[in-house]
């Protein structure tokens, strides 16, 4: 099956600074690529769709200055959490498809800002 | 916009016996994907079972089949023969079948298995 990489899987920071996490797919290009988050003991919430080759498109209530995607190639897509605050401190999942339908996820990102 | 609802949040069930997860969904749409995922404590998303809702036919993995009522909206899994390893989280998941969509989950199921 299809195999989506993160990195780093946790990450601490400070308030003010910024983060950025990689999602990769190993084994398939990806046009599109997605940005979910979860809180502890909540469900996923869709981000963003982040699309190779242009900007990215957000969910109504994401700001798009705080979480920026960037789609640079086929197999990477980026998400830079800027000037965090501890309300940032998520989980944060990608996701991605080959092809069909299916979306593979990627391990998850969990993120703690100090 | 989609809704997905799962109105249990926790579930528990024997060992070996059987056990059944409730979705339902509000769409307008006719044709879409329905999923159901499992997250255990690694919290690594692992897809169980996905139906399209073109199909009529139930979809069966192993274990682990659905109950698709189109008319009414529902989405439910049945899990036969519970294992300790099903502990997790479940969550149904919605996505339109057109264009490039991200998933609509609904708020989840923790399933118990008692020893």
């Amino acid at each position: 099956g299809a195999v989506v990489s993160q990195h780093p899987s946790w990450v601490i920071c400070k308030s003010g600074t910024s983060v950025k996490i990689e999602c990769r797919s190993l084994d398939f290009q990806a046009t599109t690529m997605f940005w979910y988050r979860q809180f502890p003991k909540q469900s996923l919430m869709l981000m963003a769709t982040s699309n190779e080759g242009s900007k990215a498109t957000y969910e109504q209530g994401v700001e798009k200055d705080k979480f920026l995607i960037n789609h640079a190639s086929l197999t990477l897509s980026t998400l830079t959490v800027t000037s965090a605050h501890p309300e940032d401190s998520s989980f944060y999942i990608c996701s991605s498809s080959p092809a069909s339908y299916e979306q593979y996820f990627g391990p998850g990102t969990r993120l703690t800002v100090t | 916009a989609q809704t997905v609802t799962q109105s249990q949040p926790e579930m528990s069930v024997q060992e070996a016996e059987t056990v059944t997860l409730s979705c339902t969904y509000d769409t307008s749409e006719s044709d879409y994907y329905l999923f159901w995922y499992k997250q255990p404590p690694s919290r690594q998303m692992i897809l169980v079972i996905r139906q399209e809702a073109y199909k009529q036919q139930n979809a069966t993995e192993n274990r682990f089949s659905v109950n698709f009522q189109k008319a009414a909206k529902s989405f439910s899994l049945k899990i036969s023969d519970s294992q300790l390893g099903d502990a997790a989280m479940y969550f149904c998941a919605y996505r339109s079948s057109g264009g490039a969509d991200g998933l609509t989950f609904g708020k989840g199921t923790h399933l118990i298995i008692q020893p």
